[in-house]
Order: structure tokens, then sequence, then C-alpha cells
């Protein structure tokens, strides 16, 4: 059974940059694609992007220039960075399995902007 | 990038009651149309993909159909569990997009 676990800080200052952990377990990340979607308080869900474990990736458009997503094979795990954070960038933030639709999630994590 | 509706946004509903959730797709995605849950706190958890497929330990209650811009996820008799927010997700082109949620709460 595969599993995911976010870490990394939970307030950010605006304008700084966002950093999170997704570290998977139960299986290997050197197949499969792995994704970073984000949920703000009371919202809906919104993808951020994807990589593959080659290192090919997927932005949203609406967050391509401000992101960065890798991963650390030797590590089985993958990273987000999310650049210049506004207030706007408050949420949930979920890593999670797949291509085109998404099977195993991590369990979440918030990440507050403000200073 | 494809806008996703979805009808109602909140319904609320009695145990075994049959619940029809509706979510349109603003150009046709054929059937990539998937489904999630999510509870309080909780992560979205996978029911349907795409369109119609189970996806495994979900149980057989849940259902969905539809292809082109018009699809349904159904409930054939809710249970106690299945309160909750539902989400459907096309995965036809990039980005990949979300509904904006249907809640599901006890009448």
């Amino acid at each position: 059974q595969v599993q995911l676990q976010e870490s990394g800080p939970g307030l950010v200052k605006p304008s700084e940059t966002l950093s999170l952990t997704c570290t998977v377990s139960g299986g290997s990340i050197s197949s499969y694609y792995w994704n970073w979607i984000r949920q703000p308080p009371g919202k809906g869900l919104e993808w951020i992007g994807y990589i593959y474990y080659s290192g090919s990736t997927n932005y949203n458009p609406s967050l391509k220039s401000r992101v960065t997503i890798s991963v650390d094979t030797s590590k089985n795990q993958f990273s987000l960075k999310l650049s210049s954070v506004t207030a706007a960038d408050t949420a949930v933030y979920y890593c999670a399995s797949g291509e085109r639709w998404w099977d195993y999630w991590g369990q979440g994590t918030l990440v507050t902007v403000s200073s | 990038d494809i806008q996703m509706t979805q009808s109602p946004s909140s319904l609320s509903a009695s145990v075994g009651d049959r619940v029809t959730i509706t979510c349109r797709a603003s150009q046709s995605i054929i059937n990539y149309l998937n489904w999630y849950q999510q509870k309080p706190g909780k992560a979205p958890k996978l029911l349907i993909y795409p369109a119609s497929s189970l996806q495994s330990g979900v149980p057989s209650r849940f259902s969905g159909s539809g292809s082109g811009t018009d699809f349904t996820l159904t409930i054939s008799s809710l249970q106690p569990e299945d309160f909750a927010t539902y989400y459907c997700q096309q995965s036809y082109s990039k980005p990949l997009t979300f509904g904006p949620g249907t809640k599901v709460d006890i009448k």
C-alpha cells in the first residue's frame, strides 16, 4: 500500500518561497506521476502540477511562473517550491499519485502565508 | 482551460435515499471524468474513474455515467458514511480541473 506524507513549514511570510516535500513509502517513486494539489480553507481543489519520476513536469499555467516540482529518487521524495507567495496561496497542500486521476493522497498540510 | 460545473451545490438527503449529482464540462471531455469524495479534514478519495469504473474498495452503491459534456454520480442508497462533499475532475486536458463540489448533508 503506497503512502504519502507531506512535510514543511506551516507558516511562510509574504513574498517568500513555500517549500514542501512529499515522502513516498510502500512503493517506489521510480515509476508513475507525482502531483501537488491545493485547497484554500473552505474552498475547492486546484491542481498545481506533476512530475514524472524521470523528471519531466507539467504545471498549471495559472501558477507556472512561480512553481517548481522536483524529484529525488534516492530518497523516494518529491518536492514543491512556490515563489513570491501571497495570502492567496494559503491552503492545504496535498501530494498525490497518478497521471490523470489520483488514487493515493497524503493527509495534507496547511500552509499559511502571513507576516 | 476546461471549466467544470456541478449541480446542485448542496443537497439534504436521508439514509436510504437515491442521490444523483451532475457534472458538466465546458467542452467535450469524452469520458475523462473522475469523481472524489471528501470528508472534513481529510484528503479527497477517488471513487470513479474515468466516468464509470469503480475504484477498488469503493462500495457498489456508487456509480458513474455519462460522456461528452454531461456526467452523473449516483449513490443508490445513501449510507451514514456517505455524507461528504463530492467533486468531479476532468482529465481530458491540462490543466486538470475540478468542479466546485456538491455537499451532501443529512436531512
